[in-house]
């Protein structure tokens, strides 16, 4: 069961910035724990995009970015290309455990 | 190089049994707490489990709360996922994934396909 919300779909033409919002409540990004976010291509298996809110891995372009805000967080891409067309889950943690958004599919139009 | 390998996937009838396993390589694999995460069909991510590197902390998701058990071996870099009573709604991807340095995965596996059907 997802306790963080997501929007399921959003679009855009390539070029364009996107944003995709991660809704939590005070258990888990309010209560002060990070928010993490991850990239799964069709039929693999997720890959890490965004740690400790803002932070990018080794190799992941700086088009993507996020951010956190009170009980909620954020991630960007800005200048949308084809190869990121996927989908995107944020992550936080509570005291019950790891937790997951909903998911969202970003198609490049 | 970080290696995950999942296995034991499979088919299995409703209140059935399986264990999973996950091999891991390329990194200090006592030091790391390791996560069970898995994916239904055409859905989202949840979370099953975790397990410290040292064992002393383990929790489970609700839904699998009285008939999964996480567990190690550090000696052999492997971890496992005893899943008993098993239900048509555990039909998902198995992934092992590594905890970096803040609660975040680090590394994934490639997953391993548990189906529960009659």
């Amino acid at each position: 069961q997802s306790v963080l919300t997501q929007p399921p779909s959003v679009s855009g033409a390539p070029g364009q910035r996107v944003t995709i919002s991660c809704a939590g409540s005070s258990s888990n990004i309010g209560a002060g724990y990070d928010v993490h976010w991850y990239q799964q291509l069709p039929g693999t298996a997720p890959k890490l995009l965004i740690y400790g809110n803002s932070n990018r891995p080794s190799g992941v372009p700086d088009r993507f970015s996020g951010s956190k805000s009170g009980t909620s967080a954020s991630l960007a891409i800005s200048g949308l290309q084809a190869e990121d067309e996927a989908d995107y889950y944020c992550q936080s943690y509570s005291l019950s455990g790891y937790v997951f958004g909903t998911g969202t599919k970003v198609t490049v139009l | 190089e970080v290696q995950l390998v999942e296995s034991g996937g499979g088919l299995v009838q409703p209140g059935g049994s399986l264990r999973l396993s996950c091999a891991a390589s390329g990194f200090t694999f006592s030091s790391y707490t390791m996560n069970w995460v898995r994916q239904a069909p055409g859905k989202g991510l949840e979370w099953v489990s975790y397990i410290s590197g040292s064992t002393s902390n383990i929790n489970y998701a609700d839904s699998v709360k009285g008939r999964f058990t996480i567990s190690r071996d550090n000696a052999k870099n492997s971890l496992y996922l005893q899943m008993n009573s098993l239900r048509a709604e555990d039909t998902a991807v198995y992934y092992c994934a590594r905890v970096g340095s803040g609660w975040f995965y680090d590394y994934w596996g490639q997953g391993t396909l548990v189906t529960v059907s009659s």
